[in-house]
């Protein structure tokens, strides 16, 4: 079945370091390749998607590039901030059948320090 | 402005009692979701709904049940059925195939 993988946590930086977070999946066909952001007591809000091949989704400085070859969609950002200290996941939606639902990895903590 | 509503943010539980957390969209989106978060981990989906009237169980129903008499509406029961209700419970629409979900703000129940 449709699985994701992600780097575990937490990840510790300091600001204005470049962040990488690891994301791989497992799934047949096409899926659509999510990152979502979790701050503290919250909710999860869409980060970033991307549905086909090659496609690179951004958003307020995170990137993630689509990935068929090795199954991937790694977030990244060029230069951290305090602010962006939360809980990452990375997210699947299978392609196959109208009843496919999120699947999600177990989420990666990220702290930023001043 | 269009979103999901849930209600309370906090509730606290006694054993042996049920408890309803209400999930409120105005997205007008056809299906929705119910995720249990325990502390450093995942979400695990517990129900879900594609159409009113229908629902659907997820990987972890058993001591829940929910109703979608409505489509804005998909309230979650905990049940006494439930042995380890603690935890941070989400709820999450969306519109469509293809697309990704919107989350509401989140109920943390505590059982005491």
């Amino acid at each position: 079945g449709n699985s994701v993988t992600q780097m575990e946590g937490p990840v510790t930086l300091s600001e204005e370091a470049f962040l990488t977070i690891n994301c791989t999946y497992t799934a047949t066909g096409y899926p659509s390749l999510f990152w979502y952001v979790q701050y503290p007591g919250e909710g999860l809000q869409l980060l970033l998607k991307a549905t086909k091949a090659d496609d690179k989704g951004s958003n307020k400085g995170f990137e993630a590039t689509y990935r068929k070859e090795t199954t991937s969609f790694h977030l990244e950002k060029g230069s951290v901030q305090v602010s962006d200290s939360a809980v990452y996941f990375c997210a699947l939606l299978g392609a196959l059948t109208n009843t496919d639902k999120l699947i999600f990895g177990t989420g990666t903590r990220l702290q930023v320090f001043p | 402005d269009g979103g999901i509503t849930q209600s309370p943010k906090y509730l606290f539980r006694k054993e042996g009692q049920n408890v309803t957390l209400s999930c409120e969209q105005n997205l007008n989106h056809d299906a929705m979701y119910w995720y249990r978060q325990d502390p450093g981990q995942g979400l695990r989906l517990i129900y879900y709904s594609q159409i009113v009237n229908d629902f659907q169980k997820g990987d972890i129903a058993e001591g829940y049940s929910v109703s979608r008499e409505k489509k804005e509406s998909f309230p979650l029961t905990v049940t006494s059925a439930q042995k380890n209700p603690t935890a941070f419970y989400l709820c999450a629409s969306s519109m469509w195939q293809g697309e990704g979900y919107t989350f509401g703000s989140g109920t943390r129940l505590t059982v005491v």
